[in-house]
């Protein structure tokens, strides 16, 4: 079964540091994998997905991740973290369905504080 | 471009009292709509999902409900609501031509009092 899990509840980085909050995922098949963000009191806003497609996926906001298999890991960085890249961030695995549906199974979430 | 909506943004209601909550998508057609809960310190959890008008899935018991009136409409409803029932709700979709992704609306602060 498919299943995501983030090391570290809470990160914490000053201001122009760099960012990596760590996801791990289980699945059976070739996963699909997002990361999404959440600001306070706002929806989730998609920042980066693996299709397969290639290795290193650019996100937006200067945030990119890379797909290890071996590592079945699915690590979220950015180079240099800002003020507003403070919120939480979330990591998911699709689970597909024969009927042309699919299922997010997302991670519990990475809180991340940016200090001046 | 497709845009989702939910009202209201936030709602303060009585333990016992009713519920419904709104949720549309616009500039697409036939999508999966779903709705999520996110209580403090809980995460996201899934509630409802659909494939289409009428098409319902629960995916845990409670005294939530789901209905699809209409392609692009998802309502949550709820007769009597419980202290338990406070949270965020998102309401989210995914374009069936699309990618696996879904997208997210805005939400809504549900406090029960």
């Amino acid at each position: 079964a498919q299943s995501v899990t983030q090391l570290g509840s809470h990160v914490s980085v000053s201001e122009g540091a760099l960012v990596l909050l760590r996801c791990n995922y289980s699945s059976s098949v070739p996963p699909y994998l997002f990361w999404y963000v959440q600001y306070p009191n706002q929806g989730l806003q998609l920042l980066l997905k693996y299709t397969s497609a290639a290795t290193l996926v650019k996100g937006i906001n200067g945030f990119e991740a890379e797909f290890k298999k071996s590592e079945t890991s699915f690590h979220l960085t950015k180079p240099s973290a800002h003020m507003s890249d403070a919120a939480e961030y979330f990591c998911a695995v699709t689970l597909l369905f024969s009927g042309g549906y699919n299922k997010l199974i997302f991670g519990a979430g990475t809180r991340l504080a940016v200090h001046p | 471009s497709q845009t989702i909506h939910q009202w209201p943004a936030t709602l303060v209601q009585p333990v016992g009292s009713p519920l419904s909550l709104e949720c549309t998508v616009e500039g697409t057609s036939n999508p999966n709509l779903y709705w999520y809960r996110q209580a403090a310190g809980r995460g996201l959890q899934l509630l409802f999902y659909s494939v289409g008008i009428g098409q319902i899935s629960s995916e845990v018991p409670q005294n939530l409900s789901a209905s699809r009136p209409q392609d692009r409409q998802f309502i949550l409803s709820s007769k009597k609501l419980l202290l338990s029932d406070s949270g965020f709700y998102l309401c989210a979709w995914r374009g069936r031509l699309q990618g696996n992704e879904q997208y997210f609306g805005p939400g809504t602060r549900l406090t029960v009092t």
